[in-house]
Protein backbone atom coordinates (compact mmCIF):
# COMPACT_ATOMS: atom_id res chain seq x y z
CA UNK A 1 0.00 0.00 0.00
CA UNK A 2 2.02 3.11 -1.13
CA UNK A 3 1.01 6.62 -0.12
CA UNK A 4 -0.39 9.16 -2.67
CA UNK A 5 1.76 11.28 -3.51
CA UNK A 6 1.83 14.94 -2.72
CA UNK A 7 4.21 18.13 -3.83
CA UNK A 8 5.85 18.86 -0.40
CA UNK A 9 4.82 22.44 -0.43
CA UNK A 10 2.96 25.20 -2.02
CA UNK A 11 2.72 29.12 -1.14
CA UNK A 12 0.59 32.04 -2.16
CA UNK A 13 -0.01 35.61 -1.92
CA UNK A 14 -3.25 36.49 0.43
CA UNK A 15 -6.31 36.75 -2.31
CA UNK A 16 -4.33 34.35 -4.72
CA UNK A 17 -5.35 30.70 -5.32
CA UNK A 18 -2.91 27.58 -4.84
CA UNK A 19 -3.46 24.04 -6.14
CA UNK A 20 -2.30 20.62 -4.14
CA UNK A 21 -2.17 17.86 -6.32
CA UNK A 22 -2.79 14.23 -5.09
CA UNK A 23 -1.26 11.45 -7.52
CA UNK A 24 -1.94 8.20 -7.02
CA UNK A 25 -2.64 4.69 -9.54
CA UNK A 26 -5.39 3.45 -11.41
CA UNK A 27 -5.88 0.62 -9.05
CA UNK A 28 -6.79 3.34 -6.08
CA UNK A 29 -7.16 7.14 -6.56
CA UNK A 30 -8.42 6.46 -10.53
CA UNK A 31 -10.05 3.68 -9.62
CA UNK A 32 -12.75 5.03 -6.68
CA UNK A 33 -14.24 8.36 -6.42
CA UNK A 34 -13.67 8.53 -2.89
CA UNK A 35 -11.27 11.13 -2.28
CA UNK A 36 -11.02 13.29 0.97
CA UNK A 37 -8.62 16.10 2.03
CA UNK A 38 -7.60 17.10 5.33
CA UNK A 39 -6.57 20.09 6.50
CA UNK A 40 -3.81 20.03 9.82
CA UNK A 41 -2.97 22.92 12.05
CA UNK A 42 0.37 22.16 14.34
CA UNK A 43 -0.74 20.07 17.27
CA UNK A 44 -4.39 19.47 15.99
CA UNK A 45 -5.42 16.54 14.94
CA UNK A 46 -6.42 16.70 10.89
CA UNK A 47 -9.90 18.63 10.13
CA UNK A 48 -12.20 16.75 6.80
CA UNK A 49 -12.12 19.97 4.07
CA UNK A 50 -13.52 17.40 1.08
CA UNK A 51 -14.69 14.43 0.96
CA UNK A 52 -16.05 12.02 -2.28
CA UNK A 53 -14.00 14.65 -3.98
CA UNK A 54 -15.63 17.65 -4.34
CA UNK A 55 -18.31 17.73 -1.41
CA UNK A 56 -17.70 20.50 1.23
CA UNK A 57 -18.62 19.50 4.67
CA UNK A 58 -20.65 22.20 6.50
CA UNK A 59 -18.87 25.17 7.77
CA UNK A 60 -16.29 24.92 5.42
CA UNK A 61 -15.31 27.83 3.16
CA UNK A 62 -16.67 27.89 -0.38
CA UNK A 63 -13.30 28.76 -1.24
CA UNK A 64 -12.35 25.51 -1.00
CA UNK A 65 -12.80 22.90 -3.97
CA UNK A 66 -11.66 19.60 -5.24
CA UNK A 67 -11.59 17.87 -8.21
CA UNK A 68 -10.20 14.60 -10.22
CA UNK A 69 -9.05 13.59 -13.46
CA UNK A 70 -7.24 10.36 -13.98
CA UNK A 71 -5.01 8.58 -11.58
CA UNK A 72 -4.82 12.93 -9.58
CA UNK A 73 -7.38 14.30 -7.60
CA UNK A 74 -7.06 18.67 -6.93
CA UNK A 75 -7.40 20.68 -3.81
CA UNK A 76 -8.14 24.47 -4.93
CA UNK A 77 -8.19 27.10 -2.35
CA UNK A 78 -9.03 30.04 -3.57
CA UNK A 79 -8.91 33.66 -2.03
CA UNK A 80 -5.95 32.57 -0.38
CA UNK A 81 -6.11 33.76 3.85
CA UNK A 82 -3.96 33.60 6.27
CA UNK A 83 -5.56 31.03 8.37
CA UNK A 84 -5.54 28.84 5.79
CA UNK A 85 -1.42 27.87 6.47
CA UNK A 86 -0.95 24.49 7.80
CA UNK A 87 -0.75 20.78 6.61
CA UNK A 88 -3.29 19.40 4.41
CA UNK A 89 -3.55 15.59 2.92
CA UNK A 90 -5.56 14.01 0.59
CA UNK A 91 -6.89 10.22 1.03
CA UNK A 92 -8.26 7.66 -0.71
CA UNK A 93 -10.18 4.35 -0.37
CA UNK A 94 -7.93 1.38 -2.22
CA UNK A 95 -8.72 -2.26 -2.46
CA UNK A 96 -5.87 -2.70 -0.04
CA UNK A 97 -7.86 -0.18 2.78
CA UNK A 98 -7.75 3.62 3.07
CA UNK A 99 -4.51 5.45 2.13
CA UNK A 100 -3.35 8.82 2.80
CA UNK A 101 -1.37 11.45 0.53
CA UNK A 102 2.30 12.31 1.58
CA UNK A 103 1.45 15.76 2.71
CA UNK A 104 1.55 19.32 1.62
CA UNK A 105 2.68 22.40 3.71
CA UNK A 106 0.96 25.34 2.41
CA UNK A 107 2.59 29.16 3.38
CA UNK A 108 0.44 32.21 2.90
CA UNK A 109 3.40 34.83 2.27
CA UNK B 1 -22.27 16.67 18.63
CA UNK B 2 -20.11 13.55 18.67
CA UNK B 3 -16.68 13.83 20.68
CA UNK B 4 -14.15 10.59 20.41
CA UNK B 5 -11.56 11.03 23.19
CA UNK B 6 -8.69 8.23 23.40
CA UNK B 7 -6.69 7.05 26.45
CA UNK B 8 -4.15 4.74 27.33
CA UNK B 9 -0.57 4.57 28.74
CA UNK B 10 1.65 7.48 27.99
CA UNK B 11 4.79 4.98 27.54
CA UNK B 12 5.48 1.41 26.26
CA UNK B 13 8.60 -0.37 26.21
CA UNK B 14 10.02 -1.88 22.92
CA UNK B 15 8.59 -5.67 22.17
CA UNK B 16 5.69 -4.52 24.58
CA UNK B 17 1.74 -4.21 23.73
CA UNK B 18 0.49 -0.51 23.11
CA UNK B 19 -3.10 -0.37 23.76
CA UNK B 20 -5.53 2.29 23.59
CA UNK B 21 -9.05 3.03 23.85
CA UNK B 22 -11.65 5.62 22.32
CA UNK B 23 -14.75 6.67 23.68
CA UNK B 24 -17.38 8.28 22.30
CA UNK B 25 -20.35 10.55 23.13
CA UNK B 26 -22.51 12.22 21.84
CA UNK B 27 -22.94 9.43 19.72
CA UNK B 28 -23.66 5.47 18.97
CA UNK B 29 -21.28 3.36 17.89
CA UNK B 30 -23.59 1.01 16.33
CA UNK B 31 -24.53 3.07 13.12
CA UNK B 32 -25.07 1.30 10.23
CA UNK B 33 -23.41 4.40 7.66
CA UNK B 34 -20.04 4.50 9.94
CA UNK B 35 -16.56 2.89 10.66
CA UNK B 36 -14.62 3.92 13.72
CA UNK B 37 -10.87 3.84 12.82
CA UNK B 38 -6.97 4.39 13.90
CA UNK B 39 -4.61 6.46 12.39
CA UNK B 40 -1.39 7.45 13.18
CA UNK B 41 1.41 10.03 12.57
CA UNK B 42 5.12 9.63 13.67
CA UNK B 43 6.06 13.27 14.85
CA UNK B 44 6.80 15.43 12.27
CA UNK B 45 5.73 12.70 9.48
CA UNK B 46 2.61 11.93 7.70
CA UNK B 47 -0.53 10.17 8.47
CA UNK B 48 -0.88 6.39 8.40
CA UNK B 49 -3.85 4.46 8.45
CA UNK B 50 -3.82 1.82 10.86
CA UNK B 51 -7.38 0.40 10.55
CA UNK B 52 -11.04 0.55 10.60
CA UNK B 53 -13.86 -1.70 12.45
CA UNK B 54 -17.47 -1.93 11.88
CA UNK B 55 -20.36 -2.06 14.87
CA UNK B 56 -20.84 -5.80 13.48
CA UNK B 57 -16.92 -6.82 14.06
CA UNK B 58 -15.81 -6.29 10.50
CA UNK B 59 -12.24 -5.46 10.27
CA UNK B 60 -10.13 -3.99 7.96
CA UNK B 61 -6.01 -2.94 8.36
CA UNK B 62 -3.37 -1.83 6.89
CA UNK B 63 -1.62 -4.64 4.85
CA UNK B 64 1.74 -2.70 6.39
CA UNK B 65 0.58 -3.71 10.04
CA UNK B 66 -2.28 -6.09 9.47
CA UNK B 67 0.56 -8.72 11.36
CA UNK B 68 0.87 -6.75 14.99
CA UNK B 69 -2.40 -5.00 14.95
CA UNK B 70 -6.24 -6.26 16.44
CA UNK B 71 -9.01 -3.78 16.71
CA UNK B 72 -12.20 -4.70 18.83
CA UNK B 73 -15.84 -2.54 19.22
CA UNK B 74 -17.92 -2.97 22.54
CA UNK B 75 -20.93 -1.39 21.82
CA UNK B 76 -21.89 -1.20 25.03
CA UNK B 77 -19.80 1.08 26.82
CA UNK B 78 -19.26 2.95 23.69
CA UNK B 79 -15.40 2.31 22.98
CA UNK B 80 -13.10 0.88 20.40
CA UNK B 81 -9.77 -0.34 20.96
CA UNK B 82 -6.96 -0.82 19.43
CA UNK B 83 -3.80 -3.47 19.78
CA UNK B 84 -0.26 -3.27 18.44
CA UNK B 85 1.58 -5.87 19.61
CA UNK B 86 5.75 -6.46 19.36
CA UNK B 87 6.76 -2.49 19.01
CA UNK B 88 9.30 -0.70 18.21
CA UNK B 89 10.66 2.87 17.98
CA UNK B 90 9.42 3.00 14.99
CA UNK B 91 5.62 2.68 16.30
CA UNK B 92 6.28 6.15 18.27
CA UNK B 93 3.15 8.35 16.94
CA UNK B 94 0.27 10.60 17.89
CA UNK B 95 -2.53 7.34 17.75
CA UNK B 96 -6.03 9.41 16.46
CA UNK B 97 -9.39 7.62 16.74
CA UNK B 98 -11.68 8.74 14.09
CA UNK B 99 -15.23 8.46 12.70
CA UNK B 100 -14.76 6.82 8.96
CA UNK B 101 -17.93 7.47 7.14
CA UNK B 102 -19.00 4.45 4.46
CA UNK B 103 -21.09 4.11 1.71
CA UNK B 104 -23.24 1.17 0.37
CA UNK B 105 -21.64 -0.94 -2.86
CA UNK B 106 -22.82 -4.23 -4.44
CA UNK B 107 -19.27 -5.12 -2.23
CA UNK B 108 -21.05 -4.19 1.20
CA UNK B 109 -20.72 -1.35 3.21
CA UNK B 110 -17.13 0.42 2.35
CA UNK B 111 -15.11 2.70 4.32
CA UNK B 112 -15.02 6.34 2.86
CA UNK B 113 -13.52 9.48 4.87
CA UNK B 114 -13.10 10.73 8.42
CA UNK B 115 -15.27 13.14 9.39
CA UNK B 116 -14.72 13.72 13.50
CA UNK B 117 -11.08 12.74 14.84
CA UNK B 118 -10.32 12.61 18.64
CA UNK B 119 -7.63 14.99 19.88
CA UNK B 120 -4.97 12.24 19.40
CA UNK B 121 -2.69 10.86 22.16
CA UNK B 122 1.09 10.67 21.95
CA UNK B 123 2.83 7.67 22.80
CA UNK B 124 6.47 6.95 22.86
CA UNK B 125 7.99 3.67 22.90
CA UNK B 126 11.26 3.52 24.40
CA UNK B 127 12.94 1.99 27.63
Amino acid sequence: QSALTQPPSVSGSPGQSVTISCTGASSDLGHYNRVSWYQQSPGTAPKLMIYEVSNRPSGVPDRFSGSKSGNTASLIISGLQAEDEGDYYCSSYTSSGTVFGTGTKVTVL
Amino acid sequence: QLHLQESGPGLVQPSETLSLTCTISGGFLRSSSSYWAWIRQPPGKGLQWIGSIYYTGTTFYNPSLKSRVAISVDISTKQFSLKLISVTATDTAVYYCARQESYSSDSGVIPDYFDHWGQGTLVPVSS
